[in-house]
Order: structure tokens, then C-alpha cells, then sequence
């Protein structure tokens, strides 16, 4: 079985430019999430999506980030324009149990993208 | 709103040590409790996991009791390696707002030394 799947894994971009993070899930999985991890800290939750629907984007910074994922499968995570905290590792990560069911759901992450904003 | 502990890291060891990494959580309900692992370079990976109560769950080596009564599910190894320098995460699964979101911990950094 093929695992998550992230790019580009590096980018170095200068505040204020933009830029786009891409991710396919495990063929199969509902559930997709899009984790920051800043550097010394554990990942926080930016969005969660139940195939092509947003369930939890309260930690998104709206006015910068964006993200969609078409067809309930790939995902794309853009911000625009980057600032200097932004840097960090973005991580994705999918499931395949509902959003409704409890217990052990187990979620598969990507290698992750580490960005870079000078 | 739910929350996870973990001790600060760096933890060093040396090979065949033994390994206790604590964490606690806060969580209405009944959250799920799972352990992570991060080498260097790699994404996050299950280690392990329990779903309920006086739960145990274990992977190469690795084990972590489900404790209830003390909110708590510290990592345990009997002789770590070299190999098990990682980032270790401690995580819950719990009902935020009407359905299931996952928090971490800071993560604890484990360096074993030959």
C-alpha cells in the first residue's frame, strides 16, 4: 500500500511571495488533515477534511492560508503572502475510519514539507 | 478543550538503558491514546496505541499502559538502541465539538548514545 505522498519536501521562499503544498492521501482514506509543526513543538492541526468537506479549520489563519481538496482526494495548501513564522514543517496525514466513529482511528503521515520563509 | 503533557526532552541514554517517557493528558470522555515516533528526516509513525482503559498497547519493545485513574500513558522500554533516537510524541483522540480531533505534545527527544 502506497503511503501518504507530499510536495515538494523543501522550499525556501521570501516573505510576502506565496506558495503551494500538495498531498495524496492513502487511496481510500476519507479523512485528510494538514498539520504545522514548528520547529521544538508537536504538529497543530491547521485543517481537517472529511472527503471533500472542511470539519475542523479553526487553527487556519484564514487571512493567509487557504486549502481545498478537490474531488475528495488530493489536497493543496497555499499561503499567501508567507511571513517569517510561517516557517515550519507541513505535514499531512490521512485516515480511514468516519469522523464519527471513536476509537483508535490511526492516521498515516507524509514525509512532510519543510518550509523556509527569509 | 483537550490537552497532552510530555516531559521536555532531551532524554540521553546510553544502549540498554531503560526508557520512561511520561505523559499526561486532559480530555473529556473517552479519548484514545496513542504514542509516535519521528526519525530524523522522516514523517510522523504510529508506535502504539490504546483505546480504552487498563489498555496496553506495545511495538518493538515499546509499551505504554492506558491509566485512567491518573490521566496518564508513559512510554516504556527495557533497553533502548541506538536505533530508537527519535522525536517521541504522545497524542489523544477525543471528542472536540462533536467529533473526533487529535492532540500532540511538545514531543520528547530521545538520544541513545553506544
Amino acid at each position: 500500500e502506497a503511503g501518504v505522498a507530499q510536495s515538494p519536501r523543501y522550499k525556501i521562499i521570501e516573505k510576502r511571495q506565496s506558495v503551494a503544498f500538495w498531498c495524496n492521501p492513502i487511496s481510500g482514506h476519507a479523512t485528510l488533515y494538514w498539520y504545522q509543526q514548528i520547529l521544538g513543538q508537536g504538529p497543530k492541526l491547521l485543517i481537517q477534511f472529511q472527503n471533500n468537506g472542511v470539519v475542523d479549520d479553526s487553527q487556519l489563519p484564514k487571512d493567509r492560508f487557504s486549502a481545498e481538496r478537490l474531488k475528495g482526494v488530493d489536497s493543496t495548501l497555499k499561503i499567501q503572502p508567507a511571513k517569517l513564522e510561517d516557517s515550519a514543517v507541513y505535514l499531512c496525514a490521512s485516515s480511514s475510519r468516519h469522523l464519527t466513529s471513536g476509537g483508535g482511528e490511526t492516521q498515516y503521515f507524509g514525509p512532510g514539507t519543510r518550509l523556509l520563509v527569509l | 478543550g483537550n490537552s497532552v503533557t510530555q516531559m521536555e526532552g532531551p532524554v540521553t541514554l546510553s544502549e540498554e538503558a531503560f526508557l520512561t517517557i511520561n505523559c499526561t493528558y486532559t480530555a473529556t470522555g473517552y479519548p484514545s491514546l496513542f504514542w509516535y515516533v519521528q526519525y530524523p528526516g522522516e514523517g510522523l509513525q504510529l508506535l502504539l496505541k490504546a483505546t480504552k482503559a487498563d489498555d496496553k498497547g506495545s511495538n518493538k519493545g515499546f509499551e505504554a499502559t492506558y491509566r485512567k485513574e491518573t490521566t496518564s500513558f508513559h512510554l516504556e522500554k527495557g533497553s533502548v538502541q541506538v536505533s530508537d533516537s527519535a522525536v517521541y510524541f504522545c497524542a489523544l483522540r477525543g471528542n472536540s465539538g462533536g467529533y473526533q480531533k487529535v492532540t500532540f505534545g511538545i514531543g520528547t527527544k530521545l538520544q541513545v548514545i553506544p
